[in-house]
């Protein structure tokens, strides 16, 4: 199974400022994800992370608000842009290995 | 827009009893059909999933229960345990081949000692 470490694992931000979220798997894997989960509630895909190209979005998602980059196969980050309270939420990376899909541990974003 | 519907949203279970949680998806995709236990203040964890090819799977005190044709799927906990107490979601593929799952609302457990 693949593990996945994402930084920070928490962080308070003012509106208006914008955040960085790393995500590092331990082996190389075709396919990683970006998903948001407001608490208590269910996962929301924002996108696909693709190597070598730009990331696909899916409806709601932008790429000015949500840039990503995945520069090999083993990182990625998510940039969460000109932020706003409504973007509170726990933001969570994912790898996908054969057929099986692993989460990280999340970052709980809080904006102020 | 694709939904997967699960149910219940609340279940509590005494110790050793089972515990059934279900979901139901829309689309034709064919892939993967995993389950998830989430711990607050935990990323989801993969526990057990299912290829759409075999109508069963069982992994120690959990099995997956799969039916194509109702387009429907199961998780069985038996013998449920204290430490089993979590939030658990279903996911079904958007599209085959994608890695996009769509997830349930999710089901809160608890197991009462």
């Amino acid at each position: 199974s693949a593990v996945i470490s994402q930084k920070p694992s928490r962080d308070i931000c003012q509106r208006g400022t914008s955040l960085t979220i790393q995500c590092q798997v331990d082996s190389q894997v075709t396919m990683m994800f970006w998903y948001r989960q407001q608490p208590g509630q269910s996962l929301t895909l924002i996108a696909t992370a693709n190597q070598g190209s730009e990331a696909t979005y899916e409806s709601g998602f932008v790429i000015d608000k949500f840039p990503i980059s995945r520069p090999n196969l083993t990182f990625s980050t998510l940039t969460v842009s000109n932020m706003s309270p409504e973007d509170s939420s726990i933001y969570l990376c994912s790898a996908r290995q054969s057929y099986e899909q692993y989460f990280g541990p999340g970052t709980r974003l809080t904006v102020t | 827009q694709q939904q997967v519907k699960q149910s219940p949203q609340s279940l509590i279970v005494q110790k050793g009893g089972i515990s059934i949680i279900n979901c139901a998806y829309e689309n034709t995709a064919f892939d993967y059909f995993p389950w998830y236990q989430q711990f607050p203040g935990k990323g989801p964890a993969l526990l057990i999933a299912i290829r759409p090819d075999v109508s069963e799977k069982k992994e120690g005190r959990f099995t997956i229960s799969f039916n194509k044709s109702a387009k429907q799927f199961s998780l069985h906990i038996m013998d449920s345990q204290p430490g089993d107490s979590a939030t658990y979601f279903c996911a079904a593929p958007a599209l085959s081949n994608t890695g996009k799952l769509i997830f349930g609302q999710g089901t809160t457990l608890q197991v009462k000692p």
